[in-house]
């Protein structure tokens, strides 16, 4: 079982609608990220978050760190907003180390 | 402006090569990451780097190798080693130990053996 679970795998929506990807994780994390990758493959990072809740434009980003679940919400999807998204969390392996777990991710076409 | 550059974007090898993927950055990060992606699968950590001349395998780090000479350049060398080395190849850097801050990926490079 994977460390880092992301829900739908798939997804597609019309223009206009409200999406929601969840994203569980099963070990314990100092931080979670949101990523988007888009067909070209270059990854941008969207939220980091270590509790409560981050917005930033039409994207939510949520954290609840008791039940090891985080949401991307998206309002008012638009074409452009199709990509891969991506849940990573950063775990502590050691001394000062950290890494990144990565998700699967959810693969979103909002059509027009 | 500042960034991430992996070259080139796609890339082609006959199987026994080595090839080596570059990466570049001038956002003065002092830590730099290679990933690996297959499809159906999340990033894989290959090596990594904190500090100029120090880097340090990650989880799938067999049949590649790193240099770090210069804080700017991360590059990555698939080996004839790597059994399975076709495979989507992400390079990363962050300020300082990678979460803290938030890491910037560069484009990725596509590798194909044939």
């Amino acid at each position: 079982k994977n460390e880092v679970e992301q829900s739908p795998q798939n997804l597609t929506a019309q223009e206009g609608e409200f999406i929601t990807i969840n994203c569980s994780y099963s070990v314990g994390i100092s931080a979670l990220h949101w990523l988007q990758q888009h067909p070209g493959g270059g990854i941008v990072s969207l939220f980091m978050l270590s509790s409560g809740k981050k917005k930033h434009g039409r994207l939510i980003a949520t954290i609840n760190i008791q039940e090891k679940h985080s949401s991307l919400h998206i309002t008012a999807s638009h074409p452009r907003d199709s990509a891969v998204y991506i849940c990573a969390v950063r775990v502590e392996v050691g001394g000062a180390t950290n890494k990144l777990i990565f998700g699967t991710g959810t693969l979103l076409a909002v059509q027009p | 402006d500042g960034g991430i550059t992996q070259s080139p974007k796609y890339l082609f090898r006959k199987e026994g090569q080595n090839v080596t993927l570059s990466c570049e950055q001038n956002l003065n990060h002092d830590a730099m990451y290679w990933y690996r992606q297959d499809p159906g699968q999340g990033l894989r950590l290959i090596y990594y780097s904190q500090i100029v001349n120090d880097f340090q395998k990650g989880d799938i780090a067999e049949g590649y190798s790193v240099s770090r000479e210069k804080k700017e350049s991360f590059p990555l060398t698939v080996t004839s080693a790597q059994k399975n080395p076709t495979a989507f190849y992400l390079c990363a850097s962050s300020p300082g130990i990678l979460g803290v801050a938030e890491a910037f990926f560069g484009q990725g490079t596509r590798l194909t053996v044939v």
